[in-house]
């Protein structure tokens, strides 16, 4: 069975403290690729970075941050120093290497970034 | 450039009422879904196009008929809808079939009354 967990529903900071967004997945697949995507109210999912198994390198782009470990099934996002810009809803997704095309999206998490 | 559009931005149909959703790309993806987002939930797969030929329908109903015309284009075409179908219509496009990333567009928010 595919799945993603993302079992913080809701999450409120005030600005500038960091946040990590928790994902855990589950798959039998040995190859497959995980993403995070930002919906902010205005609805557009904004994808922000693709990792697939074979790649447990940490990866950091300005402000955000990921941790992928596969002994753990997880793939958490950490924002440093929040920004009221950064209040969204948050989903991580798991895609198998198969036709199905299809993205397994965890429930996804609000943050609420307070200034 | 990553960009999907969509229009219209809303879109408010009675059940008798036939409207169609516009989706765009020029990214020279050739691979186009539709997606389905109800409140505080994730998107729901529909539809995927790919080489502009439907690969998958996720079981939806006949009232939503997707059409692909080119492989920069995507419509999804609405008739007789429920009210639970109001939601916000999401269309994505990736470079072809496989693990490429979708990008989506901002999507179009539906109230069927």
């Amino acid at each position: 069975a595919q799945k993603v967990t993302q079992a913080q529903t809701e999450i409120s900071v005030v600005e500038k403290e960091d946040v990590t967004l928790d994902c855990v997945y589950e798959t039998r697949d040995t190859t497959y690729y995980l993403f995070w995507y930002k919906q902010p109210p205005s609805g557009e999912l904004v994808f922000l970075i693709r990792r697939n198994s074979f790649d447990e390198q940490n990866e950091i782009s300005g402000r955000y941050s990921w941790n992928f470990q596969k002994s753990t099934s997880s793939f958490n996002f950490t924002i440093t120093a929040s920004q009221v810009v950064d209040s969204a809803v948050y989903f991580c997704a798991l895609r198998r290497m198969d036709s199905s095309y299809k993205l397994i999206f965890g429930s996804g998490t609000r943050l609420l970034v307070r200034p | 450039d990553t960009e999907v559009t969509q229009t219209p931005k809303h879109l408010v149909m009675g059940m008798t009422n036939k409207k169609s959703l516009k989706c765009e790309q020029h990214m020279g993806h050739r691979a186009m879904y539709w997606y389905k987002q109800k409140a505080k939930k994730p998107p729901e797969l529909m539809f995927v196009y790919s080489y502009e030929k439907l690969s998958i329908n996720e079981s939806v109903p006949s009232r939503f008929s997707p059409e692909c015309p080119n492989s920069s284009l995507l419509n999804l075409h609405l008739h007789a809808l429920q009210p639970e179908d109001s939601a916000l219509y999401l269309c994505a496009s990736s470079q072809g079939q496989g693990w490429q990333t979708q990008y989506f567009g901002p999507g179009t928010r539906l109230l069927v009354l």
